[in-house]
């Protein structure tokens, strides 16, 4: 069975610092994604990571997929409080074409 | 692209109770699925449509749970028999046949199920 463990579940950060996420799975995928998601909402995607070695970056987030260790990151450079929310990786299913999700990391950015 | 539509966004009901969920997907997307989350943690898969068909259900998905895609558009979530356990956020997303980098799971803001 397909797991998606990420780390750590909740982190407090000052801004201006970098910090990483990590998301590691269990089982051969090769198509990895990362959602955002702020307080009452809905899910929102960033990346979508198809092969490995890919590597993905969109202002302060930079995403990243070593699929031969099972392994995602998600670095968070110079971070401010709009970053504040939590993040999901999700690992698609191959041949299943379904998603499982880790349990995200709330992430909290202090001024 | 309206997005993925959820209805309704809150649901209480007591424990016994029936309740069922509309969800209507981007119009252009043939995928249909159903997660459920619960607090501090990640959306669980439910179930997926392709147009009408149903193609997997988790073992989540006890007998109390149905799911229907009627004509491949919209897709309704009923749970009979409502158990307290059942409180979560009931989540709704589509996407292009198949999951690809150009279409990732599009997400509705889902309906918040309480049962007392």
């Amino acid at each position: 069975e397909l797991k998606v463990e990420q780390n750590p579940l909740f982190l407090s950060m000052q801004e201006g610092k970098n910090y990483t996420i990590y998301c590691n799975y269990s089982t051969t995928s090769d198509r990895l994604y990362w959602y955002r998601q702020d307080p009452g909402k809905s899910l929102e995607s960033l990346f979508v990571l198809l092969s490995n070695g890919a590597v993905k970056q969109e202002g302060r987030l930079m995403a990243s997929l070593d699929t031969k260790a099972r392994l995602s990151t998600l670095h968070i450079t110079a971070a401010v409080h709009d970053l504040s929310a939590t993040y999901f990786c999700a690992v698609e299913r191959y041949n299943n074409n379904d998603m499982r999700f880790g349990a995200g990391t709330r992430l909290t950015v202090k001024p | 692209d309206t997005g993925v539509s959820q209805d309704p966004r809150h649901k209480i009901t007591k424990r016994g109770q029936n309740v069922t969920f509309r969800c209507d997907p981007i119009s252009e997307h043939n995928r249909l699925y159903w997660y459920r989350q619960t607090l501090g943690q990640g959306p669980e898969f439910l179930t997926y449509f392709q147009n009408e068909a149903q193609l997997e259900k988790s073992r989540l998905l006890s007998d109390r749970f149905s799911a229907e895609r009627p004509k491949g558009s919209f897709s309704t979530l009923e749970i009979q028999r409502t158990e307290q356990g059942d409180s979560a956020m009931y989540l709704c997303a589509s996407s292009r046949s198949p999951i690809s980098y150009n279409s990732p799971l599009h997400f509705g803001n889902g309906t918040r199920l309480t049962v007392t």
